[in-house]
């Protein structure tokens, strides 16, 4: 079946420091979603791109889909200590909900 | 308050004990999902559906059975449990009315552990 491939599996920073998360598909996605769960929490969404060589930003985060959409990565410049979490990205094959795969996370841990 | 809610939170079981996971949203979300979390392994779909009555298996179905017989509820159901079933289980719903795919609200998740 379809997969989405991301890494790195763990992330250690020192805090203010920046972190990318990178996530592949072998096959064209009809649109890549980002979630963040914090330990001990549930998967809260935080964004959706669809089109082609799409960047968009929140704040500190920078999100990227490929031209091929075949990729995307999470880009956090000067990590703080609230950045601690698993950052998934869930690709959609074929254009419905049913169709999301996710990837299987990146777990970033941030030292003061 | 939107909320996806899961009953109930923690369970210990014995193997072959039926057990049902109850899940309900407030937001008059058209799909719902049920996912597994394993170390390493990330987030795996066990069922989903797209509407009242309407289920389809996801990537990892074997040992479970749903059903979606009001909009608001979707129950997952574990009829003979194992121990290779002790997870952590998410319920999740999304708004599709307007798009193929949307942002999907989890639950708080139920952790489940079969001896």
């Amino acid at each position: 079946g379809q997969q989405v491939m991301q890494i790195p599996q763990y992330q250690h920073v020192q805090e203010g420091e920046d972190f990318t998360t990178y996530c592949n598909s072998s096959t064209t996605l009809s649109n890549i979603q980002w979630y963040k769960q914090r330990p001990g929490g549930h998967p809260v969404f935080l964004i959706q791109l669809v089109k082609s060589g799409e960047v968009k930003k929140q704040k500190r985060l920078t999100f990227q889909f490929g031209e091929a959409k075949k990729n995307s990565s999470l880009h956090i410049t000067a990590t703080q200590t609230t950045d601690v979490g698993t950052y998934f990205c869930a690709g959609n094959y074929g254009g419905s909900q049913g169709n999301l795969i996710f990837g299987k996370g990146t777990k970033l841990s941030v030292k003061p | 308050e939107a909320q996806v809610t899961q009953n109930p939170r923690y369970l210990i079981t014995v193997t072959g004990k039926k057990l049902t996971v109850t899940c309900s949203q407030n937001m008059n979300h058209e799909y719902m999902s049920w996912y597994r979390q394993d170390p390493g392994l990330g987030l795996r779909q066990i069922y989903y559906s797209m509407n009242v009555e309407v289920t389809d298996k996801g990537d990892v179905p074997e040992g479970y059975k749903v059903s979606r017989k009001e909009k608001r509820n979707f129950p997952l159901i574990l009829e003979s449990p194992s121990p290779n079933q002790t997870s952590l289980y998410f319920c999740a719903s999304s708004l599709i009315r307007f798009a193929n795919t949307g942002e999907l609200f989890f639950g708080e998740g139920s952790r489940l552990t079969v001896l």
